[in-house]
């Protein structure tokens, strides 16, 4: 148990489907994170919440929605992926955004296939 | 953006012997954390050092910063098939929207298999 539980943890969608990824924690985080990490390349940062407000947004295609109801939860809503968009889908929390010297506790991922 | 890059990407050695792998980038970072990932799961934190040369041992693990900020190491001593998994680097820069905030870039990884 990392204290940071991700569901689904596998999804296979259609490319005309929505769905959406769920991230909890109950570490009494701040920030809480999304990142897609695909083979071969490193993690990328997808979008950042501090205290349920949207810090960065890093150049993400609207396809990709992220909603953060409470400081405790995060999801990602899916809508027309393309199949570049398989990868496995990491969600983190941490206890701010303001020094970077806390460490990230990431859930186990969902793995996301686009067929 | 800030790259890290990792060195080597694949690293396939018997149980018992010493390794060490690489992170470096040309841009300075605030702080340093490597984590292990294994498969399927997501990364887990193993260490953050934040000043320049600071060494930091967690058993077997050597972890170093370097002296200007912009590289670090993770030396292995003996290793076992436990220690099998992807580690990686990832260094904490300003996010520019933000001003203040910071994220971490990570690099893509050393591939570490340790075999019995």
């Amino acid at each position: 148990e990392t204290g940071v539980t991700q569901t689904p943890r596998h999804l296979v969608m259609g490319m005309t489907n929505k769905k959406s990824l769920k991230c909890e924690q109950h570490l009494g985080h701040n920030a809480m994170y999304w990142y897609k990490q695909s083979a071969k390349k490193p993690l990328e940062l997808m979008f950042v919440y501090s205290l349920e407000e949207r810090v960065e947004n890093n150049s993400v295609p609207s396809r990709f929605s992220p909603e953060c109801p409470n400081s405790s939860h995060l999801f990602l809503h899916l809508h027309t992926l393309q199949p570049e968009d398989s990868a496995l889908y990491l969600c983190a929390s941490s206890q701010d955004v303001g020094q970077g010297n806390y460490g990230y506790t990431f859930g186990s991922g969902t793995r996301l296939t686009v067929v | 953006t800030q790259l890290l890059e990792q060195s080597p990407q694949f690293l396939s050695i018997q149980e018992g012997e010493n390794l060490t792998v690489y992170c470096n980038s040309s841009s300075v970072f605030s702080s340093l954390q490597w984590y292990r990932q294994e498969p399927g799961e997501g990364p887990v934190l193993l260490v953050t050092v934040v000043t320049g040369g600071e060494v930091k041992k967690l058993k077997r693990l050597t972890f170093q910063f370097g002296d200007a900020r912009k590289d670090s190491s993770l030396h292995i001593t003996a290793a076992q098939p436990g220690d099998t998994g992807l580690y990686l680097c990832a260094g904490a820069d300003v996010m520019i929207s933000s001003g203040s905030a910071r994220q971490l870039t990570f690099g893509s990884g050393t591939q570490l298999t340790v075999l019995p």
